[in-house]
């Protein structure tokens, strides 16, 4: 069965420091792929990150990295020098590709950024 | 270009009737997928249309059903509500392949009282 565990419930930090989101999945496939949604309170889930299970390389865009490590199963999230707008609950991904594409989401994480 | 596009915006129903949600998918999005996301978890597959046709579907009960038009919206019906249907039921639009990225819309949030 497939599966995301997001661990952290709930994350506060202070503006410009440094903020990980930690992700960790369940999948019997050999192809897969993991997705990273940003939840602001309006509710929309936003697209942040497609990676599919055969592309390890780590990707960074402006303030945001991510970390994906198959030995760990993995995908974690990372945003630089956080800022008030990044303040919102985060899902993490995964699908199996199939006919479906449907997505198996982790519990989130809210990330707080205080002023 | 319009995002997708969901309504109403806020339902409120009473125990036992019905609801209609509507969605309208990114243009040149053939493939329509509903979630239910409760308060404080992320959102659970309900069903996936392409083409019309059921492509998948949840483990939701059969008071749950949809369907998609020809020009690509869907409707989500649900039967006989109950209050543990209160939530946030969100559309989203791909295009066609193996791990495309979803768009989703900003939601219908629905109370049962």
């Amino acid at each position: 069965a497939q599966k995301v565990t997001q661990a952290q419930t709930e994350i506060s930090v202070v503006e410009k420091e440094d903020v990980t989101l930690d992700c960790v999945y369940e999948t019997r496939d050999t192809t897969y792929y993991l997705f990273w949604y940003k939840q602001p309170p309006s509710g929309e889930l936003v697209f942040l990150i497609r990676r599919n299970s055969f592309d390890e390389q780590n990707e960074i865009s402006g303030r945001y990295s991510w970390n994906f490590q198959k030995s760990t199963s993995s995908f974690n999230f990372t945003i630089t020098a956080s800022q008030v707008v990044d303040s919102a609950v985060y899902f993490c991904a995964l699908s199996d590709g199939g006919a479906t594409n449907k997505l198996i989401f982790g519990t989130g994480t809210l990330l707080a950024v205080q002023p | 270009d319009a995002g997708v596009t969901q309504s109403p915006t806020h339902l409120i129903k009473t125990r036992g009737q019905h609801v209609t949600l509507r969605c309208s998918p990114i243009s040149g999005h053939k493939s329509v997928s509903w979630y239910q996301q409760v308060l404080g978890q992320g959102p659970q597959f309900i069903f996936q249309y392409y083409e019309k046709e059921e492509r998948g579907r949840g483990n939701f009960p059969d008071r749950f059903s949809a369907r998609q038009f020809p020009n690509y919206s869907s409707e989500l019906n649900v039967n006989a509500l109950l209050l543990g249907d209160s939530a946030l039921y969100l559309c989203a639009s791909s295009l066609v392949g193996r791990g495309t990225e979803a768009f989703f819309g900003q939601g219908t949030r629905l109370t049962v009282v």
